[in-house]
């Protein structure tokens, strides 16, 4: 059954932690990508990879790291310099020669911080 | 970048049709247009994606005018699980060209 998935759906930290959020791919997507999303808004793009040890900051890259040593994972970390990081991580992928420009999404990953 | 521009909400009724516009004035040659839907506390799905004229799939269509700076997704009998938010993306699929904005948030109502 191929997806891409993301864990654990819930999360929770104490304020100046660091987190990783993981998201896995078995659709052998070149690009994936992270997206934040805070209540009643659109996405926004955080960090976006096309091939494995190569990524490239989107437009709310501060405050997170990721790494793709893997082709088929793309892990997120949320960092203690993140000054609101409670929000709705989406994770994605594509392939990088598909005719559409159809992205496939992950279920999500809610991260609260106290 | 296209920009695009979309309702920030739209409400309808159980079987009418529901056509949403999006406005992308700046949008390039190599362009596409794609609408995604989203539901509450999942990531988007794929609805359609076009170039020009009339793109039609079992969910949806989209309508392109010949100058490409609109679009309009059009959903036949909408049912209340039609609600959600709906996103327009132009890009020319490249793939670091994947940005979303705020979308239109529909409310199908009984």
């Amino acid at each position: 059954d191929g997806g891409i998935t993301q864990s654990p759906k819930y999360l929770f930290r104490k304020e100046g932690q660091n987190v990783t959020l993981s998201c896995e791919q078995n659709l052998n997507h070149d690009a994936m990508y992270w997206y934040r999303q805070d209540p009643g808004q659109g996405l926004r793009l955080i960090y976006y990879s096309q091939i494995v040890n190569d990524f490239q900051k989107g437009d709310i890259a501060e405050g997170y790291s990721v790494s793709r040593e893997k082709k088929e994972s793309f892990p997120l970390t949320v960092t203690s310099a993140q000054k609101n990081p409670t929000a709705f991580y989406l994770c994605a992928s594509r392939p990088d020669r598909d005719p559409l420009y159809e992205q496939y999404f992950g279920p999500g990953t809610r991260l609260t911080v106290t | 970048l296209a920009k695009t521009t979309q309702p920030i909400s739209m409400d309808s009724y159980e079987g009418q049709e529901v056509n949403i516009t999006c406005s992308h004035n700046n949008i390039a040659t190599n362009d596409y247009i794609t609408w995604y839907q989203q539901f509450p506390s999942q990531g988007p799905r794929f609805i359609i994606q076009g170039y020009k004229t009339k793109v039609t799939n079992e969910v949806a269509s989209l309508f392109i005018p010949a100058d490409r700076k609109s679009s309009t997704l059009s959903l036949p009998r909408v049912s209340l699980s039609d609600t959600a938010v709906y996103y327009c993306l132009v890009g020319d699929m490249s793939w670091n060209d994947m940005r979303f904005g705020a979308g239109t948030r529909l409310t199908v109502k009984p």
